[in-house]
């Protein structure tokens, strides 16, 4: 079982502050995805990254795929509390299997 | 609205029963995921079906099975359930096929309590 943690677990925020969200891996992923869910709702894909390095913006949100494509990041600018929920990033596998990591519960306070 | 219908939303049963959760993809999509998530935590990956066929299998329990029809709609059936069952259950669909996993769009879930 491929094993994905993120940290931090939970994070608590001032609106207008930046944060970054970490999810590692010892595992190799022909690519990585970031999901955003929210109470009462199923996950909400937000990005997909596939190569080593590569790095995705999405308006205030930066993901990036680490180089050997075990790590990614999201860094969120001037955070908002329309950016609160549960982060989730998830792997894929050769075998065509999409793994998630333990999330990330994000909460912007105005 | 994800195109992902799930049944029930919410479900209340006693320990040692049996129930079946029902998941209709989007349409055009052939391929079907199940996912446990347990105190608003992660997805635990339970079983993946690509147009009637299983796929691939993850953490999922002997008590539970799961199978997808002719029409692509899936059930998931949990039998002698515990307490420890009690979590929410996704389906999710996907248009990609047995190359990649592509996007995943996720249903609203159902709620299992198991008292």
């Amino acid at each position: 079982t491929q094993l994905l943690e993120q940290s931090p677990q939970f994070l608590s925020i001032q609106e207008g502050e930046n944060l970054t969200v970490y999810c590692n891996s010892s595992s190799v992923f022909s690519s990585l995805q970031w999901y955003r869910q929210e109470p009462g709702e199923g996950p909400v894909l937000l990005v997909t990254v596939v190569t080593g390095g590569e790095v995705k913006k999405l308006k205030r949100l930066t993901f990036q795929f680490g180089d050997a494509r075990k790590d990614s990041s999201l860094h969120i600018t001037a955070a908002q509390p329309g950016d609160t929920g549960l982060y989730l990033c998830a792997g894929e596998t050769g075998a065509n299997n999409l793994f998630f990591g333990t999330g990330t519960r994000l909460t912007v306070i105005p | 609205d994800s195109g992902v219908t799930q049944t029930p939303k919410h479900l209340i049963t006693a320990t040692g029963q049996r129930v079946t959760l029902r998941c209709s993809p989007r349409s055009g999509d052939l391929s079907v995921y199940w996912y446990q998530q347990s105190l608003d935590q992660g997805l635990q990956f339970l079983i993946q079906y690509y147009n009637g066929e299983e796929r691939a299998k993850g953490n999922i329990l002997e008590r539970f099975s799961a199978q997808q029809f002719p029409d692509l709609h899936s059930e998931l059936n949990l039998s002698s359930l515990e307490l420890g069952d009690s979590a929410l259950y996704f389906c999710a669909s996907s248009v990609r096929s047995r190359l990649n996993t592509g996007e995943l769009f996720f249903g609203e879930g159902s709620r299992l309590t198991v008292l």
